[in-house]
C-alpha cells in the first residue's frame, strides 16, 4: 500500500519563505509531484522529483530524498496568492503508473 | 487546446439514486483517472481507464463502476448513492499507461447527496 503523510496546515508571513514537508510510504516510487489548489479549483501540476536533490523552479523549489521517503516544497518571496492546499502526490507503479495523494496542507498567507 | 472538461458542474441526488459523470481528456491524451475528493481532503484514486478497460482501482466499492469511449472520454457511475459519496469527482488526464508527465485535471463535478 501508499501512504503519504504532510501538515495539516501552515501559516506564514508575505515575503517570507515556507517550507511543506512531505514523508512517504510506497513499494513501487516512481517519481514524487507537487500540486496547487486554490479552493474550489483543480489541481495544477507546480514540480516533479524523481531522482534525489532540488528542483528549482522560479520562486518554488522542490526536494527528494528516496532513501529517506522524504520530500519538501519551498516557497520563497510568499505572496497573497500562495494561499492554497499544497498536495503531496505520489506516482506508483504496479501494472500502470497511479498517482496517490496525500491529504494537502492549507497554507494561509497573512499580510 | 482543450484542456480536460468535465460535466456537469454540480449536481444535487437523494440516496439511493444512481449518478453519471462524464469527462473529456486533455487532446492527446489517452488515459483517464478518477478521483474523489471529499471536503479539506486530498484526491482518492477512484480508478484508471485506458484502452477501454479499467486497469487500476484504488479502494471503492463496485458501486462505483466507470467506462471509457473509443474516443478516449470517460463515465463514473455511482449507484446506491450514499450521503458519504458527496464530494468533488476529479476526472485527471495523461498519455499513456506508464505515462512519465503530470496529470491534467477537470475542473470537476461538484455530487451533493441529500
Amino acid at each position: 500500500g501508499q501512504n503519504i503523510d504532510q501538515p495539516t496546515e501552515m501559516t506564514a508571513t508575505e515575503g517570507a519563505i515556507v517550507q511543506i514537508n512531505c514523508t512517504y510510504q510506497t513499494s513501487g516510487f516512481n517519481g514524487l509531484f507537487w500540486y496547487q489548489q486554490h479552493a474550489g479549483e483543480a489541481p495544477t501540476f507546480l514540480s516533479y522529483n524523481v531522482l534525489d536533490g532540488l528542483e528549482e523552479k522560479g520562486r518554488f523549489s522542490s526536494f527528494l530524498s528516496r532513501s529517506k521517503g522524504y520530500s519538501y516544497l519551498l516557497l520563497k518571496e510568499l505572496q497573497m496568492k500562495d494561499s492554497a492546499s499544497y498536495l503531496c502526490a505520489v506516482r506508483d507503479r504496479g501494472g500502470g503508473f497511479k498517482t496517490i495523494f496525500g491529504a494537502g496542507t492549507r497554507l494561509f498567507v497573512k499580510a | 487546446d482543450a484542456g480536460v472538461t468535465q460535466s456537469p458542474t454540480h449536481l444535487i441526488k437523494t440516496r439511493g439514486q444512481q449518478v453519471t459523470l462524464r469527462c473529456s481528456p486533455k487532446s492527446g491524451h489517452d488515459t483517464v483517472s478518477w478521483y474523489q475528493q471529499a471536503l479539506g481532503q486530498g484526491p482518492q484514486f477512484i480508478f484508471q481507464y485506458y484502452e477501454e478497460e479499467e486497469r487500476q482501482r484504488g479502494n471503492f466499492p463496485d458501486r462505483f463502476s466507470g467506462h471509457q469511449f473509443p474516443n478516449y472520454s470517460s463515465e463514473l457511475n455511482v449507484n446506491a448513492l450514499l450521503l458519504g459519496d458527496s464530494a468533488l469527482y476529479l476526472c485527471a488526464s495523461s498519455s499513456g499507461l506508464f505515462n512519465t508527465g503530470e496529470l491534467f485535471f477537470g475542473e470537476g463535478s461538484r455530487l451533493t447527496v441529500l
